[in-house]
């Protein structure tokens, strides 16, 4: 049982390149999310899926796309990298049990520089 | 807007020293408040708190929440190296996407 893996877990690029990040699960879970962490303001939701086919904005969506084809994967696309996105993307995954919350399971991130 | 405030922002401590974290917020729907701890990746799951002024607790951790007042804290006893580490407070909002929001959180330092 990985839970949350992250692939890959660092990238340079240049501005205007584009790249997608695979975030894969194996729990099951039907929720899954995508934030972006820099320093001094904690984690901040970029796009997120309550299910397969699904996919909803979060707080800062502009300039990427997600796709969820499938339950257990969550990728996350940068069309045209700006330095502005440089940061460490984590995404997270987790299913609501019922009336009970549920936790977030986080993946090991990926530290992403755009030059 | 949703805000959450964590403060200190960073503190500096020495074994064995008692330290409590706080966190306020103001979140549209409030469903429940979850603390993690996230030392050199991934945040990893503390506490998750859902009623008033029942106190959680786990070995020197341990964590209350106030909802008339809107605020939680996090205490840590006896505090070890292995503490050190970014304390990240998360109110979640019931609705759609179950979704987290999380304030900047607190590094905190234990000197050996």
């Amino acid at each position: 049982n990985a839970g949350v893996t992250q692939t890959p877990k660092f990238r340079v690029l240049k501005t205007g390149q584009s790249m997608t990040l695979l975030c894969a699960q194996d729990m099951n879970h039907e929720y899954m999310y995508w934030y972006r962490q820099d320093p001094g303001m904690g984690l901040r939701l970029i796009h997120y899926s309550v299910g397969e086919g699904t996919t909803a904005k979060g707080e800062v969506p502009d300039g990427y796309n997600v796709s969820r084809l499938k339950k257990q994967n969550f990728l996350l696309g940068l069309e045209s990298a700006a330095p502005s996105q440089t940061s460490v993307y984590f995404c997270a995954s987790s299913f609501p049990r019922g009336m009970l919350d549920y936790e977030q399971y986080f993946g090991p991130g990926t530290r992403l520089t755009v030059t | 807007e949703d805000k959450v405030v964590q403060s200190p922002l960073s503190l500096v401590v020495h074994e064995g020293d008692t330290v409590t974290l706080n966190c306020s917020y103001e979140v549209t729907n409030f469903r429940s408040l979850l603390w993690y701890k996230q030392e050199k990746k991934a945040p990893t799951f503390l506490f998750m708190l859902t009623s008033s002024g029942i106190e959680k607790k786990s070995g020197r951790l341990s964590s209350i929440l106030d909802k008339k007042e809107l605020f939680s804290i996090l205490n840590i006893t006896a505090t070890q190296t292995g503490d050190s580490a970014i304390y990240l407070c998360a109110p979640s909002s019931a609705g759609y996407g179950n979704k987290l929001v999380f304030g900047a959180g607190t590094i905190l330092r234990v000197k050996s």
